[in-house]
């Protein structure tokens, strides 16, 4: 079944304390990008990466750290997680740049930083 | 810069009665549009898109048309059920191949 494979679904931390959220696509896509959905501001988007080793900011990347060393695979870090980067993520991939083609979404990361 | 906007919520109805949920853009150029869905605990999914102007996307009873005249995208559905309860997207596709998404339109409808 192709999907997009977000982990973990729910996470509580603390202030400061390092955390990664991992991301998988069984799709081979080349775009990948991650989203946070915050009430009364819709989605929006963190960072993006158009293929292998190639990323760029969204519009809220202040924070957030990415990496893209496999197709598959675009883990999210917070190298020193704030209260104010507690939402909901999403992860998303899509084939080619296009801004036709449609993104698949995971099912979301809520993330609690106390 | 492109940005979404989309009818403020939550919007309640009963089962069977129409839906409409404007939206409206601002872009250079001619992006594709799209309408997404998410359900209580999911992910978004794609529920229909348009690529052109006068294009209709369609899907699971629920409609929306390309209006390049009035920059609008409306979601219309004529007779909505209880399982189409959930928050509507609307979004436009940006020139880095992302998505640039209304602020979401919750939608209830009582049995």
């Amino acid at each position: 079944e192709a999907q997009v494979t977000q982990n973990p679904r729910y996470l509580i931390t603390v202030t400061g304390k390092k955390l990664t959220v991992t991301c998988s696509q069984n799709m081979n896509h080349e775009y990948m990008s991650w989203y946070r959905q915050d009430p009364g501001l819709g989605l929006r988007q963190i960072y993006y990466s158009m293929n292998v080793e190639v990323t760029d900011k969204g519009d809220v990347p202040e924070g957030y750290k990415v990496s893209r060393k496999e197709k598959r695979n675009f883990p999210l870090i917070l190298e020193s997680p704030s209260p104010n980067q507690t939402s909901l993520y999403f992860c998303a991939s899509k084939s080619g740049t296009v801004s036709n083609q449609p993104q698949h979404f995971g099912d979301g990361t809520r993330l609690s930083i106390l | 810069g492109n940005s979404v906007t989309q009818m403020e919520g939550p919007v309640t109805l009963s089962e069977e009665a129409f839906l409409t949920i404007n939206c409206t853009y601002t872009a250079t150029g001619y992006p594709s549009l799209f309408w997404y869905v998410q359900y209580p605990g999911e992910g978004l999914q794609l529920l229909l898109k348009a690529t052109k102007a006068d294009d209709k996307g369609s899907n699971k009873g629920f409609e929306a048309t390309y209006r390049k005249e009035t920059t609008s995208f409306h979601l219309e559905k004529g007779s909505v059920q209880v399982s189409d309860s959930a928050v509507y997207f609307c979004a436009l596709g940006g020139s880095q191949g992302n998505l640039i998404f209304g602020k979401g339109t919750k939608l209830s409808v009582k049995p």
